[in-house]
């Protein structure tokens, strides 16, 4: 049973130009919910998705951040005309139900996204 | 008041001793502090968490221990061991009302344990 993927591990871009980060939930899981991490410091929330529909994006950045999880394939979280305050390690995480206090979230490896 | 302070930064220990790593908290509607351990290149995982109803909760080598009139949790580490090295992060939410995703996490305490 193959955990949270993500991918790609690393991504680089300059100014300006497009990430994709995608993120592929454990099997069974159907919510999903992504994190950035900056250099010493913790993991901060940005976006809580269901299959086809965004629950809770009060962490994401009001401009050129967005994300979906469709029905089919994996949930994508896509920042626009990237700056180099974006340059983070962004994580998934994958839970099989609502996600109460309690709920033990599974973790993918990251993505770390370098802004040139 | 959101904010979960963690320290120290990064720890350094003998093969056999004891880590100790501290968290402290202001918010008052926090009662669910879980800690997740990360190793490199992999994502955090859920390693123990604790409740303050019980002031001390233990796993193995790793115990959590509570102190709530001083909104302070730690994690102990006995007998640590290298393949303990990996970054360690405390977390606090409310439990009844809270979510996973209203985790406010701390900034991390790098762990080296030298064999």
């Amino acid at each position: 049973n193959a955990g949270v993927m993500q991918n790609p591990r690393h991504l680089v871009r300059r100014r300006g130009q497009e990430a994709r980060l995608r993120c592929s939930p454990m099997k069974g899981h159907s919510h999903v919910y992504w994190y950035r991490q900056l250099p010493e410091e913790g993991l901060k929330f940005m976006v809580y998705l269901q299959k086809e529909n965004i629950i809770d994006e009060s962490g994401m950045p009001k401009e050129r951040f967005s994300a979906e999880f469709p029905k089919e394939g994996p949930s994508i979280l896509r920042i626009q005309q990237v700056v180099r305050g974006d340059s983070a390690a962004y994580f998934c995480a994958s839970s099989p139900s609502i996600g109460r206090a309690n709920e033990k979230l599974f973790f993918g490896s990251g993505t770390q996204l370098s802004v040139l | 008041q959101q904010q979960v302070k963690q320290s120290p930064q990064s720890l350094i220990v003998q093969k056999g001793g004891i880590s100790i790593i501290n968290c402290a908290y202001e918010n008052t509607a926090f009662d669910y502090f879980p800690w997740y351990q990360q190793f490199p290149g992999k994502g955090p995982a859920l390693l123990i968490a604790i409740r303050p109803d019980v002031s001390e909760k233990k796993e193995g080598r790793f115990t959590i221990s509570f102190n709530k009139s001083a909104k302070q949790f730690s994690l102990h580490i006995m007998d640590s061991q290298p393949g303990d090295s990996a970054t360690y992060f405390c977390a606090a939410t409310p439990y009844q009302t809270g979510s996973a995703r209203q985790l406010t996490f701390g900034s991390g305490t790098q762990l080296t344990v030298l064999p």
